[in-house]
């Protein structure tokens, strides 16, 4: 069975951007769980989806919002950037019942200049 | 709010030392207690983790882990450290949420030397 996939693996953006990022969880997997890693802050709940609802969120501005599609699929973007928002943002599928256990993908490493 | 802390933040051991990494959470509930091992260059991988029933549980790679429940603890150890074991390990705790689904809340992490 395929792992998780994250899509772009590296993004360099500037001050005011906006950027995309993708998550191909695990074949079967409904939920998806978005994370940032830096650091000073270690790594950081965003939010997770299950069956295309936002079902959790972290503690983060709104400039970061994300979406699920049908077929599991995610995408998270985050708008006006700012330097602080470099960090390697990692997605996590799991089959979304109960407290399952959590797979992680490799991750996009975001730098703002 | 749930937290968790992990007491060492950096460890270096010599080959073969034995290795015991501590793990204290807050919450109370009931929670499933994980550890993860992020070797260099690589994503994050489950070491091991705690549902319930016994609470010593074992992982791969020869770790294992013991729940206390009185101490709120889930320590890592492992009886002899390879090279190979070089990481940063994080210990996490997640727990059922109002509107259903989890989350993890990981610790700062411990990043693991180990020398020949």
């Amino acid at each position: 069975k395929a792992g998780v996939t994250q899509t772009p693996r590296y993004l360099i953006k500037t001050r005011g951007q906006q950027v995309t990022l993708s998550c191909s969880p695990i074949s079967g997997h409904r939920s998806v769980s978005w994370y940032q890693q830096t650091p000073g802050q270690g790594l950081q709940f965003l939010f997770e989806y299950f069956s295309e609802t936002q079902r959790n969120k972290g503690n983060f501005p709104g400039r970061f919002s994300g979406r699920q599609f049908s077929n599991s699929r995610s995408e998270m973007n985050v708008s006006t950037l700012e330097l602080g928002d470099s960090a390697l943002y990692l997605c996590a599928s799991s089959q979304g019942q109960g407290l399952g256990e959590q797979f992680f993908g490799p991750g996009t490493r975001l730098t703002v200049l | 709010a749930q937290s968790v802390s992990q007491h060492n933040h950096h460890v270096i051991l010599s080959e073969a030392a034995s290795l015991e990494l501590g793990c204290n959470y807050s919450y109370g509930g009931t929670v499933n207690l994980f550890w993860y091992v992020q070797y260099p260059g690589q994503h994050l991988q489950l070491l091991l983790k705690y549902f319930s029933g016994d609470p010593l549980v074992k992982g791969i790679k020869g770790f294992e882990a013991e729940f206390i429940k009185s101490k709120f603890s889930f320590n890592l150890r492992k009886p002899s450290v390879q090279w190979s074991d070089t990481a940063e390990y994080f210990c996490a705790v997640t727990r059922i949420l109002t509107g259903g689904g989890n989350k993890l809340t990981f610790g700062t992490g411990t990043q693991l030397k180990v020398e020949l």
